[in-house]
Formats: structure tokens, C-alpha cells, sequence
């Protein structure tokens, strides 16, 4: 069965040090890769993308990510954390192969940076 | 643009009752997805449709849930009767086809139905 796991429900990290998110896959072929961000009460935000070459993407607010294609894996980075980026942040895949446009998500990983 | 609109923000109703909540999508994307979210089952893919035409609706739970996109600028979720189980978070979400659109194959959500069903 195709899924997404993030094995961290909550991250907490200090300001101005640097956040990692995990992400794991299980989705057959070469899938899409996405992550997003919800802040309190609002819709989730693309943050960036991966189809295929460099394993290391820039997204929006100076998030990027690592992909792994080997591990299935994918882990979101920031060098230096606000405050300002405590929020929900979610990896999702969608499966090429499945002839849908579907995205997999995963459950989320709550982020919380400590002033 | 406006961004994908969803009315209303909040509802509150009761067990038994018929609740439809709407969602406007942003103008010239091709798709429109809905998602309920909750604690419990996270984020879940209730149906898409691709102009206008609904292509996956294996995420609806029960009949209670319809949902309909009569144009390219609106859609309903429509649950009837109502359950407190029924009780989430429902996003509405929109795209352009994929490849298509810069970023493609980026879905806009919007921010979002809250639903109480007492």
C-alpha cells in the first residue's frame, strides 16, 4: 500500500538554530514530491517541490529539501529557525504510476521554535 | 487573485441536519479537490474533480456526502444527514492540470471549513 510517514509528531527547536522535518515514502515508481506548511487556521501552503534531478531543492521562506530517492526519504531544512515558522508542516507524494492526480499525505509534524 | 474561497469559515448545526459548504477555486485551474482534515485520520482526500467532471470519489465515506461542481468557478460538499463524526476540517483545493501552470502540480487550498455537528 502507497504511504507517507512522518515519524516525528511534534519538533521543537530553539530560534536562530537550525529545524529538520523527516519525511519517509512507500509509493511506487518515481513519484512527486511535495512539502507544505498550515499555519493556525489557515489552508495548507506549497513550500516546495521535487520531480527529478538535484537532490537538494530551495522553497519558499528559506525552507529547501534533501531528497533521498534510494531511502525514500526526504528531510525538510531551515539553517536558522524563526519563531515565525511554528506551524504544521506536511510531506506528500503523488504516485505517477497510479494514472490519478492524488496526493498521499502524511499526518504532519507539528514545528515549534522556542524564542 | 483572491486565492480558492470557502464559505462559510465556521458552522455549527445539528445532528440530523443538511450542511453544504461551498468552495470557489481560483480562475483558469482545471482541478478541485476536497479534503476533510482531523486529529484522528490527519488529511484526507474526499473527492476531485478535472473540469468539472468528479474522476475520483473512492475518498467519500458514506452517501451522506455528495458533491457536485456545476461550472468552473464553484463547487459543494453537500453531507446529509449530518453526524457528529462528521465533525473536521473540510479544504477545498484547486490546480492546473498537471505539467501545466508554474509551479505545476501545486495544489492552492483554501482556508478551510471549520464543522461542528453537535
Amino acid at each position: 500500500a502507497q504511504s507517507v510517514a512522518q515519524p516525528e509528531d511534534q519538533v521543537n527547536v530553539a530560534e536562530g538554530n537550525p529545524l529538520t522535518v523527516k519525511c519517509t515514502y512507500s509509493v511506487s515508481g518515481n513519484p512527486y514530491l511535495f512539502w507544505y506548511v498550515q499555519y493556525p487556521n489557515r489552508g495548507l501552503q506549497f513550500l516546495l517541490k521535487y520531480i527529478t534531478g538535484d537532490n537538494l531543492v530551495k522553497g519558499s521562506y528559506g525552507f529547501e529539501a534533501e531528497f533521498n530517492k534510494s531511502q525514500t526519504s526526504s528531510h525538510l531544512k531551515k539553517p536558522s529557525a524563526l519563531v515565525s515558522d511554528s506551524a504544521l508542516y506536511f510531506c506528500a507524494v503523488r504516485d505517477l504510476t497510479s494514472g490519478t492526480y492524488k496526493y498521499i499525505f502524511g499526518t504532519g509534524t507539528r514545528l515549534k521554535v522556542l524564542a | 487573485d483572491a486565492g480558492v474561497i470557502q464559505s462559510p469559515r465556521h458552522e455549527v448545526t445539528e445532528m440530523g441536519q443538511e450542511v453544504t459548504l461551498r468552495c470557489k477555486p481560483i480562475s483558469g485551474h482545471d482541478y478541485l479537490f476536497w479534503y476533510r482534515q482531523t486529529m484522528m485520520r490527519g488529511l484526507e482526500l474526499l473527492i476531485y474533480f478535472n473540469n468539472n467532471v468528479p474522476i475520483d470519489d473512492s475518498g467519500m465515506p458514506e452517501d451522506r456526502f455528495s458533491a457536485k461542481m456545476p461550472n468552473a468557478s464553484f463547487s459543494t460538499l453537500k453531507i446529509q444527514p449530518s453526524e457528529p463524526r462528521d465533525s473536521a476540517v473540510y479544504f477545498c483545493a484547486s490546480s492546473f492540470a498537471p505539467g501545466q501552470g508554474a509551479p505545476s502540480d501545486t495544489q492552492y487550498f483554501g482556508p478551510g471549513t471549520r464543522l461542528t455537528v453537535l
